[in-house]
Order: C-alpha cells, then structure tokens, then sequence
C-alpha cells in the first residue's frame, strides 16, 4: 500500500492553520498515524489510528479521515512547529510511510 | 521513562557486514514487538524490520529479506539487526523503535536517537 503526502512543503507563518493531506493506494480503514520530526531528531508520533491524539501532543494538531483519504491540521501554527511531518499507514506489510511535507517558516 | 540507545553504526564497505543494537529500557521489553526503521540522509523514512515481542514472528520489507536479520534479547533487553551484502543503498540513519499496538494499527510511539550507516569504499 502507497501513502502519498501533499504538499511536500508549505511555507506559513505563526498564527496560520496548516493542513497536510495523505492518501492511500487502497482502503485502510482509519489505520493511519502521523508523525514530526526535527532535524537530527528521531521522529515523534503526534497522532495514531487517524484522528487520535498521543499524550502530551498539543490540542492544535488534529487529524481526521478513513479510508483512503486523511487529513492533518495544525491550528496556529507555533515556531516549535516547524518540522517536516510523515503519514504511516498501520496496518499492512509493508508499513509505509508519506515522501513528507516540509513546514517552513514563510 | 522509555529510553532506547542504538549503538554499532560505522563506515563498512560494499559487500560487508555489521550489526546494530537498540539497548532498552523503561518499559517491559519482551511486551512490545520493535522495529527498525531507517532514514537515508536527507531523505524520508523507510520501515525495515519488525519482530514480535517473544521473538516468533519477523518481517522485513522486500529489498532487505535475506541479507538482514532482526532479532531480539528479552533477557538483555536489547533488540539488533545483523546486516550483510550491504549496498550504497543501505547507507542510513537506523532507528529502533517501540510498537504500539491499537485497533488493529500498529504505530511507532518510542524511537532511539538513531545510528549511522555508511556504505562505501
């Protein structure tokens, strides 16, 4: 199963709303997680079963969708947001993740 | 509180072998299947391996089945991947990460800080 992440950058100020959107080749129900990573950092698992978010990760980010179609929203984007964020989908082998979008700092 | 520490990353050269380890700890190692997931650099994450908690099931994506091997030590509580006929291919930042299993869905909650793979002569 593809995933496949658009855009593959945004640029966006502080305050904004940014939304990251994933497909998938074939349904996979809402097996979906999302993911920030930082330069030299590990990535961190921000949301997981497409619209639940893990603890500690603040109430701004938000996901949704099922099926093929699953969307992550950041709500005033804050400087510690800036990252580059990847879908996995959960489920089949192989696990697979988006290509990744880019937040930048417009 | 979940730490995992890689260690084993170096310089090998085309056709050779290494072994990298994940040291665990904060949480009871042989309840959670690992995985390894790597990242070559400046490019995106590729899911490599996975292994059940008690060891019993492995998987692997296609363009490593037979060259790597994951496997695990509850009673060490650390996890490796030994990897032979290495390519350019391979070169990458290998982390280890714990398995969270909910509804069906098995995601990446804890990951080490990673160890570097280079592949060359």
């Amino acid at each position: 199963i593809q995933v496949t992440q658009s855009p593959s950058s945004v640029s966006a100020s502080v305050g904004d709303r940014v939304t990251i959107t994933c497909r998938a080749s074939q349904g996979i129900s809402t097996w979906l997680g999302w993911y920030q990573q930082k330069p030299g950092k590990p990535p961190k698992l921000l949301i997981y079963a497409a619209s639940s978010l893990q603890s500690g990760v603040p109430s701004r980010f938000s996901g949704s969708g099922s099926g093929t179609d699953f969307t992550l929203t950041i709500n005033s984007l804050q400087p510690e947001d800036f990252a580059t964020y990847y879908c996995q989908q959960a489920n089949h082998f192989p696990r697979t993740f988006g290509q990744g979008t880019k937040v930048e700092i417009k | 509180e979940v730490q995992l520490l890689e260690s084993g990353g170096g310089l090998v050269q085309p056709g050779g072998s290494l072994r990298v380890s994940c040291a665990a700890s904060g949480f009871t190692f042989s309840n959670y299947a690992m995985a390894w997931v790597r990242q070559p650099p400046g490019k995106g994450l590729e899911w490599v391996s996975t292994i059940s908690g008690n060891g019993d099931e492995t998987y692997y994506t296609d363009s490593v089945r037979g060259r790597f091997t994951i496997s695990r030590d509850n009673s060490k509580n650390t996890l490796y991947l030994q990897m032979n006929s290495l390519g350019a291919d391979d070169t990458a930042v290998y982390f280890c990460a714990q398995q969270y299993y909910y509804d069906s869905g098995k995601y990446y909650i804890s990951w080490g800080q990673g160890t570097l793979v280079t592949v060359s002569s």
